[in-house]
């Protein structure tokens, strides 16, 4: 079935440093991707997303491009701040057909130190 | 503004009681989504539903109900049978097939 693996945390760093967080995936078809983001507290905001091959999403400085030759859509940042301390999720789904679920990587926790 | 209204936000259980959490949404979103959050093991479904008076079970919905009479409202039920209760459970919409929108949650606890 359907899969997302993201790399483990919690990832630790130093404010200005720049950030990539692994997402791979396994799905037929072509999915939709998304990077979702959890405040502490607080519920999911859609952080960015792409919808086809090559694709890049953007939002907040934050970017990851739908590279469909690795099944991947790792997510960058050049200069990460204390305020971008939080949960990140992975995420695919069909745009078509009758399953229309999310299927969720187990996130990754970011602590960023000033 | 159109979002998600989740409450309460924190929520307690007594043994042998049923609670229901409210999730209302103004998006006009056709799909809702019910998620339990527990730590280190991301979101897991519990209970969705792509239409009025349709719903379908997710991944863990043994001990939950749901019911779906108004676009804009999706409670999800937590019976005695749920015997692992305690999480954060989170309620989304979405259009079809597009992405969802999340409420900030509610946080069950057993007395």
């Amino acid at each position: 079935g359907d899969s997302v693996t993201q790399m483990e945390g919690p990832v630790t760093l130093s404010e200005e440093a720049f950030l990539t967080i692994n997402c791979t995936y396994t799905a037929t078809g072509y999915p939709s991707l998304f990077w979702y983001v959890q405040y502490p507290g607080e519920g999911l905001q859609l952080l960015l997303k792409a919808t086809k091959a090559d694709d890049k999403g953007s939002n907040k400085g934050f970017e990851a491009t739908y590279r469909k030759e690795t099944t991947s859509f790792h997510l960058e940042k050049g200069s990460v701040q204390v305020s971008d301390s939080a949960v990140y999720f992975c995420a695919l789904t069909h745009m078509a057909g009758n399953n229309r679920k999310l299927i969720w990587g187990l996130g990754t926790s970011l602590a960023v130190n000033p | 503004d159109g979002g998600i209204t989740q409450s309460p936000k924190y929520l307690f259980r007594k043994e042998g009681q049923n609670v229901t959490l409210s999730c209302e949404q103004n998006l006009n979103h056709d799909a809702m989504y019910w998620y339990r959050q527990d730590p280190g093991q991301g979101l897991r479904l519990i209970y969705y539903s792509q239409i009025v008076n349709d719903f379908q079970k997710g991944d863990i919905a043994e001990g939950y109900s749901v019911s779906r009479e108004k676009k804009e409202s999706f409670p999800l039920t937590v019976t005695s049978a749920q015997k692992n209760p305690t999480a954060f459970y989170l309620c989304a919409s979405s259009q079809q097939g597009f992405a969802q929108h999340f409420g900030d949650g509610t946080r069950l606890s057993i007395l």
